[in-house]
């Protein structure tokens, strides 16, 4: 299985809602990652879980936590968000944390399509 | 900010052989050049990686001269559905992990 899944593919929610979302997989990669991307922009990192410790968190504000239940589960808690968060949600995983090993490939998920209102 | 450069956009026809160029004139020893394709509403997938000279995989080559301050990426005999985003980083140097902003490959029938 060399997938990466992520729900829900669509979120729409208001400023006050609280949400999550989440992704999964099961390669046995000990490294996962959380992106945002808008539109016609290249993916921003956002944060880094290497051995189900948070490793990077890019100044990603507090309105966004993220959750490393297990080595197949990542989830992004939403809190408080504005409009302008509004983008796509990407979520990776890898053997090891790229950035520190060469053959460190990537395999990301088909993303949620986040709406604030 | 991004340690890379490309251009933004490139038209090709069908059964041409493309060539995206990427410059990195800041790359460090440990960096790896490595590309990703994206395609619209999905994320992105690794393409090819390499250090230095030449690889070559079943959908790609990369050429990397001998001062690695830049790199090319080959895609032999594009199809409509190589139409899509194409991402150069650097992975290795650091523990940063910034996509370039990417080039636009549009293939006309």
């Amino acid at each position: 299985d060399t997938e990466v899944t992520q729900t829900p593919k669509h979120l729409v929610m208001g400023m006050t809602n609280k949400k999550s979302l989440k992704c999964e997989q099961h390669m046995g990669h000990r490294a996962m990652y959380w992106y945002k991307q808008k539109a016609k922009k290249p993916p921003e990192l956002m944060f880094v879980y290497s051995y189900e410790k948070l490793s990077i968190n890019e100044s990603v504000p507090s309105r966004f936590s993220p959750e490393c239940p297990n080595s197949s589960l990542l989830n992004l808690h939403l809190h408080a968000l504005q409009p302008e968060d509004s983008a796509l949600y990407l979520c990776a995983s890898s053997q090891d944390q790229a950035g520190l090993a060469s053959s460190n490939e990537q395999f990301f998920g088909p993303g949620t399509r986040l709406t604030v209102l | 900010l991004a340690k890379t450069t490309q251009p933004i956009s490139m038209d090709s026809y069908e059964g041409q052989e493309v060539n995206i160029t990427c410059s990195h004139n800041n790359i460090a020893t440990n960096d790896y050049i490595t590309w990703y394709q994206q395609f619209p509403s999905q994320g992105p997938r690794f393409i090819i990686q390499g250090y230095k000279t030449k690889v070559t995989n079943e959908v790609a080559s990369l050429f990397i001269p001998a001062d690695r301050k830049s790199s090319t990426l080959s895609l032999p005999r594009v199809s409509l559905s190589d139409t899509a985003v194409y991402y150069c980083l650097l992975l290795g140097g650091d523990d940063k992990i910034i996509f370039g902003k990417g080039t636009r490959l549009h293939i006309l029938p």
